[in-house]
């Protein structure tokens, strides 16, 4: 089945160490993204990729990285420069230019201790 | 980055009730997306719009593109438990690079 995975689902770390989230996906698209989703919130970006071996970072991209090595990768390390990196991270991707439509993942929920 | 101005922020409706939730933006946006939430789940695609004025409908919803591309609009007809959820609105403007912007969500609550 096409779609895009991320693991693990729930994810515990103690604070002070990186951490770092999986995306994938088997749909063939170009551009993949990483959110962060806060409890009664929207959605805020904090890095995208359109193509590969290259990614920018969105709005809130301070205290992580990404790499995009593979068209169907894009994994997020969550530092320990990250202040609040407790939240709800989802990934998403699209077709790439001319598609603007996002399909999301699951999402992993981390918890720092 | 921008948010839009997502409302309500929650409804509390009965069973069969029609519900009506709309997103207003202060950009021009060449498409607006509807995604359902449920807790601890990715959102998921309900519609996709791409041209000013398009009314688009996918089962018991609706959704149309605001004339002047600054708003948007979606509509559940005759309810169910299961619309439980959060609504989230997004647009995308047209500087390109597929980024989208997303409203804070509406929850939604059927009571049976």
């Amino acid at each position: 089945d096409g779609g895009i995975t991320q693991s693990p689902k729930y994810l515990f770390r103690k604070e002070g160490q990186n951490v770092t989230l999986s995306c994938e996906q088997n749909l063939n698209h170009d551009a993949m993204y990483w959110y962060r989703q806060d409890p009664g919130q929207g959605l805020r970006l904090i890095y995208y990729s359109q193509i590969v071996n290259d990614f920018q970072k969105g709005d809130i991209a301070e205290g992580y990285s990404v790499s995009r090595e593979k068209k169907e990768s894009f994994p997020l390390t969550v530092t320990s420069a990250q202040k609040n990196p407790t939240a709800f991270y989802l990934c998403a991707s699209t077709a790439g230019p001319g598609s603007n439509t996002q399909y999301f993942g699951p999402g992993t929920r981390l918890t720092v201790l | 980055g921008q948010q839009l101005n997502q409302s309500p922020q929650s409804m509390f409706i009965q069973e069969g009730e029609d519900v009506s939730m709309n997103c207003t933006s202060s950009s021009i946006f060449n498409t607006w997306l509807w995604y359902k939430q449920d807790p601890g789940e990715g959102p998921v695609l309900l519609i996709a719009l791409y041209k000013a004025g398009e009314l688009t409908s996918n089962g018991r919803l609706t959704a149309q593109f605001g004339i002047t591309r600054k708003d948007s609009f979606l509509n559940i007809s005759a309810s169910i438990p299961s619309d439980v959820g959060i609504y989230f609105c997004a647009g995308q403007g047209p500087a390109g690079a597929n980024n989208l912007f997303f409203g804070t969500g509406t929850r939604l609550t059927v009571i049976p």
